[in-house]
């Protein structure tokens, strides 16, 4: 079976950095995605990932390494507002979005 | 202008009734998505047309029927509505279809309904 597993929860104080990992098992891969979803919202686009290595935007970067499957998200300089769910999600080999549960981050003061 | 729209955004209804959600992209995309987000958080595919044809239809009951009337449009109406059909659906689309076509990377979500069955 297809399986993405990642952390359900985490927390992490304001101004600090937080990686959230994601593992996967999937039926072929055509690129790794890290989604935001804040609470009674839809999910936003963050990163996607389909070669090894880091992707840096901002504030944010992905890992992926295909070889051991997987994935982290790196978020530096946390604020307040980066409380959110964070989805990884992996494309199998019939362009089919496989999604985890995501992982609820709390930022304290 | 909102790219992905779907009404309404709340419902709330007794078992056995019929209801429909509608969506709406003005994105220009091939592909629509209806998705399912049960309370433990998961996304679920349920659907995926592609210029108006099904692409994906996975293991849902026959009470869900998507209905596109063009590629802008990706309706769901659900029959008979049960306890466990409770959940947020999310209608989404993107640029890249399921057939092998270039990826672009990114799902623009609607708002999402949230269903309450009583």
């Amino acid at each position: 079976g297809q399986n993405i597993d990642q952390p359900t929860e985490m927390t992490a104080t304001e101004g600090a950095i937080v990686q959230i990992n994601c593992t996967y098992q999937t039926s072929g891969f055509n690129g790794l995605f890290w989604y935001q979803q804040h609470a009674g919202e839809a999910p936003t686009f963050l990163s996607y990932n389909v070669l090894d290595g880091l992707e840096e935007k901002g504030r944010f970067s992905s890992f992926l390494s295909r070889s051991k499957g997987y994935s982290y998200l790196l978020l530096k300089e946390l604020q307040m507002k980066d409380s959110a769910s964070y989805l990884c999600a992996v494309l199998d080999s019939n362009y089919q979005l496989i999604w985890g549960a995501g992982t609820k981050l709390i930022i304290k003061p | 202008d909102t790219a992905v729209s779907q009404t309404p955004k709340y419902l709330v209804t007794q078992m056995g009734n019929d209801k429909s959600i509608k969506c709406e992209q003005n994105l220009g995309h091939d592909t629509m998505y209806w998705y399912k987000q049960d309370s433990k958080k998961f996304l679920k595919i349920m659907f995926s047309y592609n210029n108006k044809e099904l692409i994906i239809n996975e293991t849902v009951p026959n009470r869900f029927s998507p209905k596109s009337p063009d590629k802008a449009h990706l309706n769901l109406h659900i029959n008979s509505l049960e306890l466990g059909d409770s959940a947020v659906y999310f209608c989404a689309s993107s640029q890249a279809g399921t057939s092998g076509n270039e990826v672009t990377g990114e799902l623009f979500f609607g708002e999402g309904s949230r269903l309450t069955v009583l």
